[in-house]
C-alpha cells in the first residue's frame, strides 16, 4: 500500500562528518515534504521542507533533495554535531488542500564524538 | 520563539475513564492539530481544526475522541472512555495561514492507560 518509509532505522556517524538520511515515498501525487527532528521527550521539530516542483532546497547546514523519478527524499546534514543526535522523520502531504501529514518510520542519528 | 504548550506532560488514567489533554497553540495561528505516537512507532495524524470546526480526521479519530476550542487560547482533545491501546504520546500542533503545511508541535502529553 501507499507509505512513507525510511531505509535505515539507525545511522551512526562521526562528529564533523556529513550525514545523509533517506526516505522513500510511494504516492506520486504528494506535493509537499517535510523533515522533522525529534529529540527524546520532545515533539517533532521542523527542519526543512520542499515542494514537489523543486529538486533541492538548502537551509543552514541542511539540504533536502527530492528525486521524483524514483520517489526518493533525502536529508543531508553537513558537519554533523552531537546536538544533531535525534530521530529524523520525513513527512508528506498527500492531498493538495488537505493539511494532514503522513509520517515515515524515523531514522535514529547517533553522532559519535 | 513562540511555542505550543501542552499540559499535563504525563497523565495516568484507568481504563474506561475520560481524559482531557490540553494545548495552548501559538497565538496568531489558525490551524490546530492533534497527532499521536505510540511508543516506538510513527507519528500518526488524528484531527485538524480550523474556523471552529473539524476540517480533517483520520480513521483513528472515532466517536471516543472529540476536540474543542473552548476559548481564544486553548485547544483540547477529549477521550471519553480510554482503552489500553490509547496509551501514547499525544502531540498538539498549530500552523499559521500560508502556503506551506509545516507547523509547530508541542512537547506532547504522555498518556498511560492502566
Amino acid at each position: 500500500g501507499e507509505s512513507v518509509g525510511l531505509h535505515l532505522p539507525t545511522l551512526s556517524v562521526q562528529e564533523g562528518d556529513n550525514s545523509i538520511i533517506n526516505c522513500a515515498y510511494s504516492n506520486s501525487a504528494s506535493d509537499y515534504f517535510i523533515w522533522y527532528k525529534q529529540e527524546s521527550g520532545k515533539g517533532p521539530q521542523f527542519i526543512i521542507d520542499i515542494r514537489s516542483n523543486m529538486d533541492k532546497r538548502q537551509g543552514q547546514r541542511v539540504t533536502v533533495l527530492l528525486n521524483k523519478t524514483v520517489k526518493h527524499l533525502s536529508l543531508q546534514i553537513a558537519a554533523t554535531q552531537p546536538g544533531d543526535s535525534a530521530v529524523y522523520f520525513c513527512a508528506e502531504n498527500r492531498d493538495t488542500g488537505r493539511r494532514a501529514l503522513t509520517f515515515g518510520s524515523g531514522t535514529r542519528l547517533q553522532v559519535q564524538p | 520563539e513562540p511555542e505550543v504548550t501542552q499540559t499535563p506532560s504525563h497523565q495516568v488514567t484507568q481504563m474506561g475513564q475520560e481524559v482531557i489533554l490540553r494545548c495552548v497553540p501559538i497565538s496568531n495561528h489558525l490551524y490546530f492539530y492533534w497527532y499521536r505516537q505510540i511508543l516506538g512507532q510513527k507519528v500518526e495524524f488524528l484531527v485538524s481544526f480550523y474556523n471552529n470546526e473539524i476540517s480533517e480526521k483520520s480513521e483513528i479519530f472515532d466517536d471516543q475522541f472529540s476536540v474543542e476550542r473552548p476559548d481564544g487560547s486553548n485547544f483540547t482533545l477529549k477521550i471519553r472512555s480510554t482503552k489500553l491501546e490509547d496509551s501514547a504520546m499525544y502531540f498538539c500542533a498549530s500552523g499559521g495561514q500560508g502556503a506551506h503545511y509545516g507547523y509547530t508541535f508541542g512537547s506532547g502529553t504522555r498518556l498511560t492507560v492502566v
